[in-house]
Formats: C-alpha cells, sequence, structure tokens
C-alpha cells in the first residue's frame, strides 16, 4: 500500500537549537499537510503544499514540498519549550480509487524541548 | 461548540464487551474519518465516510470493527468483543469535503481501556 514514512521517530533538542523533520514517499504525493500534537492534545493542522518545490513559512517554521512531491520536510528555527509535541506528516494521493480523499499519515517526530 | 466532539472520553471495560464510540462532526463537514492511535505512535487509518458514498473500510483491522454514518450527522465506531489490545485512543475527525487537500479537525479522542 501507499505509505509515508517520517524520520526521525525522536528529537531531543536544547532550547534555542534548530529542529527538523522529514517525510518521504516512494509515489508522488498531490499534496502534503502537516500537523502538530500536543502531550495529550489531539493533531492540530498547520498547513498544506500543493505546489512542486513550494515552500511556505509560519513565523519560526518552515515547510518544504520537493521537487518531484514525494518529499517534504518542516524545520523549525531556534525551538522554543512551546514547540514540544509530535509533528506529523500527512499525504494525499493522486485522485482515483478508493484511496481518493485518504489522507495516510507519517509515524511522526516526537520533539522534546530541554529548556 | 463549533469543533469536532468525541464520547465518551473515557471508556473502561472488561474484554469480551463490546463497546460504541460517537462522533459529532463539524456542522457542514461531508467527510468524516476513524483513526486509531496507540500509545506513543502514529495514527492508523480505519475509515472514512464521504457523504451518502459508500464508506472507505480498508483500514479496519478487522470484523469486530464497524461503523456507521447516517448522512452526513453522527458516527458510531462499534468495536465487538473488545481485546485487550485494542487499548488505544480513538480519534474522529471531519473535513469539509473528501478530496484529499481539506484540512482535518479532530476530535480529543475516546482513550479506550480494555482490562
Amino acid at each position: 500500500g501507499q505509505q509515508v514514512m517520517q524520520i526521525p521517530q525522536y528529537q531531543h533538542v536544547q532550547e534555542g537549537e534548530d529542529f527538523t523533520t522529514y517525510c518521504n514517499s516512494s509515489t508522488t504525493l498531490s499534496n502534503i499537510q502537516w500537523y502538530k500534537q500536543r502531550p495529550g492534545g489531539h493533531p492540530v493542522f498547520l498547513i498544506q503544499l500543493v505546489k512542486s518545490g513550494e515552500v511556505k513559512k509560519q513565523k519560526r517554521l518552515t515547510f518544504q514540498f520537493g521537487e518531484a512531491k514525494k518529499n517534504s520536510s518542516l524545520h523549525i528555527t531556534a525551538t522554543q519549550t512551546t514547540d514540544v509535541g509530535t509533528y506529523f506528516c500527512a499525504g494525499s494521493f493522486n485522485a482515483g480509487g478508493t484511496s481518493y480523499g485518504k489522507l495516510t499519515f507519517g509515524q511522526g517526530t516526537i520533539l522534546t524541548v530541554h529548556p | 461548540g463549533a469543533g469536532v466532539s468525541q464520547s465518551p472520553s473515557n471508556k473502561v471495560t472488561e474484554k469480551g464487551k463490546d463497546v460504541e464510540l460517537r462522533c459529532d462532526p463539524i456542522s457542514g463537514h461531508t467527510a468524516l474519518y476513524w483513526y486509531r492511535q496507540r500509545l506513543g505512535q502514529g495514527l492508523e487509518f480505519l475509515i472514512y465516510f464521504q457523504g451518502n458514498s459508500a464508506p472507505d473500510k480498508s483500514g479496519l483491522p478487522s470484523d469486530r470493527f464497524s461503523a456507521e454514518r447516517t448522512g452526513e450527522s453522527v458516527s458510531t465506531l462499534t468495536i465487538q468483543r473488545t481485546q485487550q489490545e485494542d487499548s488505544a485512543v480513538y480519534l474522529c475527525a471531519s473535513s469539509r469535503i473528501s478530496t484529499g487537500d481539506q484540512p482535518q479537525h479532530f476530535g480529543d479522542g475516546t482513550r479506550l481501556s480494555i482490562l
């Protein structure tokens, strides 16, 4: 089946350090979304990338979509303790068939920030 | 409220019992999704509904799992003859339409514990 692989599984950083999580698919994605789940909470939508090579920024967060639309990354500059949580990518594959409309989530990267 | 509502928030039951979990999506959202999240793990897709179309049941792990949704309203996920490995948080999400490019809005989940 279609899978989205996400690495690393865990990342521990000191406050102020940068953080990056990566997602890869063996199949071209229609679009990719990113979610954040705080400890004890539910996933919350952050952003969606649709175009090949697209880059979007939200304050200290930078999201990229690869040229081939098979990989994506989330980079956080100068992490803060409020960044703690699990970051998930979720990909949508081409329309058609039973996968249409369904998001395939990566396994998530658990980010810990030490003050 | 305006968000996705799930009930109960916690459910503890004995092995072998049946359980029913409820999800009330955001009003006007035609797509509804169920996921399972084991402790420290990613989101495991179970089933999704889009309007009156046949649901995508490809993620249901066994025939003990079933789900229903009437029109574009409430959905129930039923687990029969529960097993200990069913212990997890069951998350429901809804989106405006099911085209794979709409943000999914998650409820707080039902934490299911099988004794």
